[in-house]
């Protein structure tokens, strides 16, 4: 079963722009990743929130994590082409054993 | 490069048939997990061992059975093969830090039941 609904299932912007994927979720969790899927290829770890942490960056990405509305969104800052991926959140549920349960994806395309 | 390697690539197969797929984690990785991943179904949890021992089980029907071997690599067999078993599979393992455990995955085996 996925435990996180992602929105939009697609999104198509231009090079430069910003691109904002948001996931959410239906338990309680530790914490709060995001991933990245080239086509046909193994996931990429991006980045990781933990419940007690609203919001976290790395370079070019942003997070949110707001455990009220059990909701995360994902922000890449002045997109590349490069950056054409799916992106997946994943929760580590509280009391849910040692498995990430990942979300239905995000297929972002960065057009030139 | 993950440093997660999984064989083969590419596997093309009939129903009824069985397949074992294999996964060797990164160097001093004690976990590996295995995931389903389909267009209806997403990305679905199979099954994880840590250093040889079942830790946590997903959705992973009774055709499909894994093992973890002493020296960590990992192999999933799939038997009985049905069309709806077409999916890419992946493994991986896993680093604990500060903030919580984070999977490498490995490339995939594309299997495909004609």
């Amino acid at each position: 079963s996925q435990q996180g609904e992602e929105d939009p299932q697609a999104l198509s912007i231009q090079e430069g722009e910003n691109a904002t994927m948001n996931c959410s979720y239906k338990t309680s969790i530790n914490n709060l990743q995001w991933y990245r899927q080239n086509s046909g290829r193994g996931l990429v770890h991006l980045i990781l929130i933990r419940s007690n942490e609203r919001e976290k960056h790395s370079g070019r990405l942003r997070v949110t994590l707001d455990t009220s509305k059990k909701s995360s969104s994902l922000l890449i800052t002045a997109s590349r082409a490069a950056d054409t991926a799916s992106y997946f959140c994943a929760t580590d549920e509280t009391g849910g054993g040692n498995k990430l349960t990942f979300g239905t994806g995000t297929q972002l395309k960065v057009e030139l | 490069d993950s440093g997660v390697t999984q064989t083969p690539k590419h596997l093309i197969t009939a129903t009824g048939q069985r397949v074992t797929l294999r996964c060797s984690p990164r160097s001093g990785d004690l976990s590996v997990y295995w995931y389903q991943q389909s267009l209806d179904q997403g990305l679905q949890f199979l099954i994880q061992y840590y250093n040889g021992e079942e830790r946590a089980k997903g959705n992973i029907l009774e055709r499909f059975s894994a093992q973890q071997f002493p020296d960590l690599h990992s192999e999933l067999n799939l038997s009985s093969l049905e069309l709806g078993d077409s999916a890419l599979y992946f493994c991986a393992s896993s680093v604990w830090g500060q903030e919580g455990e984070k999977l490498f995955f490995g490339s995939g085996t594309q299997l495909s039941v004609l």
